[in-house]
């Protein structure tokens, strides 16, 4: 059964530094891992996608690495905004089940 | 951008009663599904709908639920007999394709709230 742990649970930084937020997923077949950020109480906004072909996919100051041999997905932020303070989920699709497995997400808050 | 829409925003209702959640996924998406997110817990499969049948579903989705693609453009969620556990944001999603070459586009979500 897959499953995703994102690392860590909370994070907290000043305006202007570049961050990691880290996902791991224990099995390894997976066809894609997408990224979300959610506001609170809101809807999942898809940031990037990563097809298992791939190793890094980049959006703005976004960008998205994976590493499906080791089960690991990481997230760059570059020269983080307070606007990019949200949780950041990831979720992987392994394509035995067509469903999404979500991790518990990173919650972000970026201070003036 | 085309959009995934879910209406209502909110819905409050009282325990036993029958709730419908709506969706209109993107037009040209062949693949429909329904995922929850109980309050401070992970977004949680529900079930997946192609060609006008459920193609899985995880075991929360139980006699209580049913899906359905009334006519082109909407598709459904119904809880037939609402519990409190039921509370949760309920998520539509869209895709074209089974292998999401493109990924998953989600709605806003409804808040659903049994009381």
């Amino acid at each position: 059964k897959q499953e995703v742990t994102q690392i860590p649970a909370a994070l907290s930084v000043p305006e202007g530094e570049n961050l990691v937020l880290n996902c791991s997923f224990t099995d390894s077949a997976i066809y894609n891992l997408q990224w979300f950020r959610q506001d609170p109480g809101k809807g999942l906004t898809s940031l990037l996608l990563i097809q298992s072909s791939q190793r890094e996919q980049t959006s703005g100051r976004l960008n998205a690495s994976l590493d499906k041999s080791s089960g690991r997905s990481t997230l760059y932020i570059a020269a983080s905004q307070p606007g990019d303070s949200a949780t950041y989920l990831c979720a992987v699709y392994t394509g035995t089940a067509s469903k999404l497995t979500f991790g518990t997400g990173t919650r972000l808050q970026v201070t003036l | 951008e085309p959009e995934v829409t879910q209406t209502p925003s909110h819905q409050v209702t009282q325990m036993g009663q029958e709730v419908i959640l709506r969706c209109v996924p993107i037009s040209n998406h062949l693949y429909f599904y329904w995922y929850r997110q109980i309050l401070g817990q992970k977004v949680e499969f529900l079930v997946s709908f192609y060609n006008n049948e459920i193609s899985e579903k995880s075991e929360i989705f139980d006699d209580q639920f049913s899906v359905e693609r009334p006519d082109g453009s909407n598709f459904t969620l119904k809880i037939r007999s609402t519990k409190l556990e039921d509370s949760a944001m309920y998520f539509c999603a869209s895709s074209t394709d089974r292998e999401l070459l493109y990924g998953y586009t989600f709605g806003s979500g409804t808040r659903l709230t049994v009381v």
